[in-house]
């Protein structure tokens, strides 16, 4: 079936340095979506890719979508300790509605 | 605005129990999709529901699991005799339509333990 692999599973760094995280799919995407989920909390949606090499950014993070809409990357500059949480990709094929989410990176920063 | 809500935020079952989890959706939102998430895993796609209709169950388990989204009323998601492996957090999500990449507003989410 569809699967989205995504990695690092977990990253630890210092207050101040950068982090990003990947995600894959054997399959031609409809779109990409990411979500942050704080401990204990619920996914919340960040953002979303459509188009072939979209590049969007948001504050200190940026968003890419492969050429080949066959991958996605998250990255973070400078993180700061409010950045830590779960962080997943979550991709739409041509099926409708239904998401499949990539395993997630947890994200820890130490002050 | 009131968010998606969820009810009850934790559920404690035994073996053999039903448990009924309700989810509503954000005021305006008629699609719904349930997820299950296990302890330290990503999310898993369940089942997707629009009022009376189940558009895709794709991610429900064969037996004992089923969900449905009355015209009046909350979406429910209902587990028949619990066993351990069914202990997860239990996230709703609602959208507004079914396009594809449409964003998914999740609920707070039920935490189901089975004792």
């Amino acid at each position: 079936g569809q699967q989205v692999m995504q990695i690092p599973q977990y990253q630890h760094v210092q207050e101040g340095e950068d982090f990003t995280t990947y995600c894959n799919s054997s399959t031609t995407l409809s779109n990409i979506q990411w979500y942050k989920q704080r401990p204990g909390g619920h996914p919340v949606f960040l953002i979303q890719l459509v188009k072939s090499g979209e590049v969007k950014k948001q504050k200190r993070l940026t968003f890419q979508f492969g050429e080949a809409k066959k991958n996605s990357s998250l990255h973070i500059t400078a993180t700061q300790t409010t950045d830590v949480g779960t962080y997943f990709c979550a991709a739409s094929y041509n099926q409708g509605g239904k998401l499949i989410f990539g395993q997630g990176t947890e994200l820890s920063v130490k002050p | 605005n009131a968010g998606v809500m969820q009810n009850p935020r934790h559920l404690v079952r035994r073996r053999g129990q039903e448990a009924r989890l309700r989810c509503s959706p954000m005021k305006g939102h008629s699609h719904v999709y349930w997820y299950r998430q296990l302890p330290e895993e990503g999310l898993k796609f369940m089942v997707y529901l629009q009022k009376e209709n189940i558009i895709d169950e794709s991610g429900m388990p064969k037996e004992r699991f089923s969900a449905e989204f009355p015209k009046e009323g909350p979406s429910i998601l209902r587990i028949q005799q619990v066993v351990r492996g069914d202990s997860a957090a239990y996230f709703c999500a609602s959208s507004l339509r079914r396009d594809r990449g449409r964003e998914q507003y999740f609920g707070p989410g039920t935490r189901l333990t089975v004792t």
